[in-house]
Formats: C-alpha cells, sequence, structure tokens
C-alpha cells in the first residue's frame, strides 16, 4: 500500500471552475502535510502546508486536512489557465520530518 | 536569488556507463537532498545531507549510487554503473533548516539508460 495516495487525473475544467483534488493517507502518524505544484520542465514548488486539521486558506487556494479520515484536499477558486500544472500532496512522516513523501501528483489543466 | 540549480538537465547514456549528476543549492543552505522520479511512479526521496555529513541515505536504492557533498556546498550523485531502471528524473532540493522547513526543488535532471 503506498503511504499517499493521489488520483494521477488528468482533470481538465472550464475557467472560472472550483477545482478538487484530493488524496489519501495512510499512517495516521504523519503530522505535517504540503501541496506542490509543479509546471512542465521546473521542479516542484511548496504552495501551501497545513500541521492539523480544518482548513487553511490563502488567495484562492485552500488546504484542507481530515485526519479522522486520513484525506487531504486542495480547493482552487476561480482556477485560471496559469494553473495547468501537476499538483502533488506530500507529508512528512514523524520519525524524519526531513523527507517528504509524495503522492504520485494529479495533472490539472484550465481550458479558456 | 539564484535557486537551486542542476547540471546537465538531460542525460542519455548506455546501460552499463557512468554518469554524474551535479546540484548547487541556494547559498547558505545547509540541507540537500535528493529525490527521483522513474516513470510512472512518484517523486521519492533519495538522501539528506547536512553540510557534509549524510543525515539520512534510506531511500538510495543501491550500491551503484554514490554521493557526495564536499565542503557542504554543491554535491553529486554518481550513478555506477547505469541500468536502465534508472531512467527517471532526479531532483535536488535545499533548505536552511531541517525539520518541516520548505524544501526548494532544482528544475531536474532527466536521465534516460539505453
Amino acid at each position: 500500500q503506498k503511504e499517499v495516495e493521489q488520483d494521477p487525473g488528468p482533470l481538465s475544467v472550464p475557467e472560472g471552475a472550483i477545482v478538487s483534488l484530493n488524496c489519501t493517507y495512510s499512517n495516521s502518524a504523519f503530522q505535517y502535510f504540503m501541496w506542490y505544484r509543479q509546471y512542465s520542465r521546473k521542479g516542484p514548488e511548496l504552495l501551501m502546508y497545513t500541521y492539523s486539521s480544518g482548513n487553511k486558506e490563502d488567495g484562492r487556494f485552500t488546504a484542507q486536512v481530515d485526519k479522522s479520515s486520513k484525506y487531504i484536499s486542495l480547493f482552487i477558486r476561480d482556477s485560471q489557465p496559469s494553473d495547468s500544472a501537476t499538483y502533488l500532496c506530500a507529508t512528512t512522516p514523524y520519525s524524519s520530518a526531513s523527507k517528504i513523501i509524495f503522492g504520485s501528483g494529479t495533472r490539472l489543466s484550465i481550458r479558456p | 536569488e539564484a535557486g537551486v540549480t542542476q547540471f546537465p538537465s538531460h542525460s542519455v547514456i548506455e546501460k552499463g556507463q557512468t554518469v554524474t549528476l551535479r546540484c548547487d543549492p541556494i547559498s547558505g543552505h545547509d540541507n540537500l537532498y535528493w529525490y527521483r522520479r522513474v516513470m510512472g511512479k512518484e517523486i521519492k526521496f533519495l538522501l539528506h545531507f547536512v553540510k557534509e555529513s549524510k543525515q539520512d541515505e534510506s531511500g538510495m536504492p543501491n550500491n551503484r549510487f554514490l554521493a557526495e557533498r564536499t565542503g557542504g556546498t554543491y554535491s553529486t550523485l554518481k550513478v555506477q554503473p547505469a541500468e536502465l531502471e534508472d531512467s527517471g528524473v532526479y531532483f535536488c532540493a535545499s533548505s536552511q533548516g531541517q525539520y518541516q522547513e520548505t524544501q526548494y526543488f532544482g528544475p531536474g535532471t532527466r536521465l534516460l539508460v539505453l
């Protein structure tokens, strides 16, 4: 069983739509959750992080963690063509907080 | 401020050859990480340096891989001899601190072993 499961997509939505990206994780000891964005031919770039259950908002982006169900979500409001990228959920194990465990990534395309 | 840089951007080699990848972290970042993504799989951790010391090398796949960070600045990752399954994208990242500090990734080196 993978430690972080993520639907690879691809996901294509029209500009302005609300996007929902989701992951599940297997280990209840995971404490720190992240979303990375990766444009084509670039490295992953940290978008948001959160420590606890609940929501964290940053502009058009909202990260949500539900530790009871081991579920991580990223919502993008008013999606723009520039949001087209691969989105990777990630976490770090308590025993080695420097080592990032990534999901496989969801490829998102926003149609103008 | 310059980001993490990696060289080369692409490398095509034959099975059995040696390849050396280089990573230059962000200036002042003591922590340097190597990750890789093989075809169809997720990005996986290889190892973590703090300055010139290996803090965690639990992700290194086998002894054909050798990572060094002499002087605590840039790092090299050598694959010798390369096998077909080593093909993928090798990412380097760096951070100031260790625990739950933001890791800044380079653009990656695309390695193809034929």
